[in-house]
């Protein structure tokens, strides 16, 4: 079976500041994608970053990066210069090859302070 | 281009009442995925479509849930009768049927049973 975790149920971190937000899972495919979604008080799932398996290069969205280690299967997201609209819960999530459902770990809540 | 729409965005309803919720999918994309949220449970997926016909419904909690695609366009998720447990919030996400496409979700709806 996949899995996802997220150990750290709550971050936060001074506005301008840097955060690292941890994401390990467990699959025993091959091929699979990965992906960063936010979703701040409004409830919206909104796509943050997505990384396929297969690409070496660490994806990167403007201030928002990932760190992907294939072999431990861990997928941080950095995010640089944190701002205040950055607060919100974010999630982690594993889509294999075949089907394509997204399997989501727990959650981190960050907070920005200002 | 609209997003993934939903309906409605909150309902409040006595168990044992039939409830059903509506999902429009962005134009052009033939995947559609329902996801439950809870506190309890995280996000996990109920069932998905690929070009209206149901792949995995594995997620649908019991025989009191059903999910439809009448069109392309457009799916339906019911719950008769409904129960309290039934409490959650309930989204809907589209994508393109490729392996690794971003899902892109709808807005919620919060559903409270009494």
């Amino acid at each position: 079976a996949q899995t996802v975790t997220q150990s750290q149920p709550e971050m936060s971190v001074q506005e301008a500041e840097t955060v690292t937000l941890s994401c390990t899972y467990d699959t025993s495919e091959s091929d699979y994608y990965l992906f960063w979604y936010k979703q701040p008080p409004s409830r919206q799932m909104i796509l943050v970053i997505r990384q396929e398996a297969y690409k070496q290069q660490n994806a990167t969205e403007n201030r928002f990066s990932v760190n992907f280690q294939k072999a431990a299967k861990s997928f941080s997201l950095k995010i640089s210069d944190s701002q205040l609209g950055d607060a919100a819960m974010y999630f982690c999530a594993l889509s294999l090859n075949q089907g394509g459902k997204l399997i989501f770990g727990q959650g981190t809540e960050l907070s920005v302070k200002p | 281009d609209a997003g993934v729409i939903q309906s409605p965005r909150h309902e409040v309803t006595e168990m044992g009442q039939e409830v059903t919720l509506r999902c429009k999918l962005i134009s052009g994309h033939n995947s559609l995925f329902w996801y439950r949220q809870t506190m309890m449970r995280g996000l996990e997926l109920l069932i998905y479509f690929n070009n209206n016909v149901p792949i995995d419904d594995s997620g649908m909690p019991e025989d009191r849930f059903s999910a439809k695609m009448p069109n392309a366009s457009f799916s339906t998720l019911k719950i008769q009768p409904s129960e309290p447990r039934d409490s959650a919030v309930y989204f809907c996400a589209s994508s393109l049927k490729r392996k690794g496409e971003t899902q892109y979700f709808g807005p919620g709806t919060r559903l409270l049973v009494l």
